[in-house]
């Protein structure tokens, strides 16, 4: 069964650390995405990378990098966490040719104190 | 970005039932996608719509698309507790540099 694995289901940081979120996909698909989900304000991108090495920032990337340096993984660092960026973290993947849905992973609450 | 939005924010029916959802967006399309989370969890991808075509069906489901009026709608038939969940609409405008754009969800509750 094809996946997306996000390393953690729950996390728990202190305001200020340094945070990094995993992702890896069994797909071979070309790109991957990070979206944040809130209350009353759906998914929102964080960044998304077509290919090893690139990465387009979506529409919040402050506060937020990302990291593509294999295919199959697409890392989303918290340089310096916040309780703002409290939420829940889902990553997807898909292929890059067009008309072909999302597969997301499970994704990661994250809290940060 | 412009969000597509769906409509209504939460809809509570009885099993058995038909449930409809709707969503509208703004610029035009390539597709439009639907998606279903469960509690809690990552969204699942439920069904595709390109835009030219007008009617869909997978299984139970059952997806409109209105170009002209920038809409779609998803039906589900006879439905069961298993399909609570949350149901988003997604748009691709199909630019580049651009990824999928997700409404804020519709919220169905099925009880028996």
């Amino acid at each position: 069964d094809v996946k997306v694995t996000q390393s953690s289901r729950y996390l728990v940081k202190r305001t200020g650390e340094k945070v990094f979120l995993e992702c890896v996909q069994d797909m071979d698909h070309e790109n991957m995405f990070w979206y944040r989900q809130d209350p009353g304000l759906g998914l929102r991108l964080i960044y998304f990378s077509y290919d090893v090495k690139m990465k387009e920032k979506g529409d919040i990337p402050e506060g937020y990098s990302v990291s593509r340096e294999k295919k199959e993984r697409f890392s989303l660092i918290l340089e310096s966490a916040s309780t703002n960026q409290t939420s829940m973290y889902l990553c997807a993947s898909s292929l890059l040719l067009p008309n072909y849905g999302y597969t997301f992973g499970s994704g990661t609450r994250l809290t940060v104190v | 970005s412009q969000q597509g939005e769906e409509d209504p924010q939460a809809l509570s029916i009885q099993e058995g039932e038909n449930a409809t959802m709707n969503c509208s967006y703004k610029t035009s399309i390539n597709n439009l996608q639907w998606y279903r989370q469960n509690s809690g969890r990552g969204l699942v991808h439920l069904i595709l719509i390109r835009s030219n075509e007008r009617e869909k069906h997978s299984g139970r489901l059952r997806v409109t698309l209105d170009t002209s009026k920038k809409s779609s709608s998803l039906l589900i038939t006879a439905s069961r507790a298993a399909d609570t969940a949350s149901y988003f609409c997604a748009t691709d405008h199909n630019q580049a540099g651009t990824a999928l754009i997700f409404g804020k969800g519709t919220t169905l509750s099925v009880s028996s």
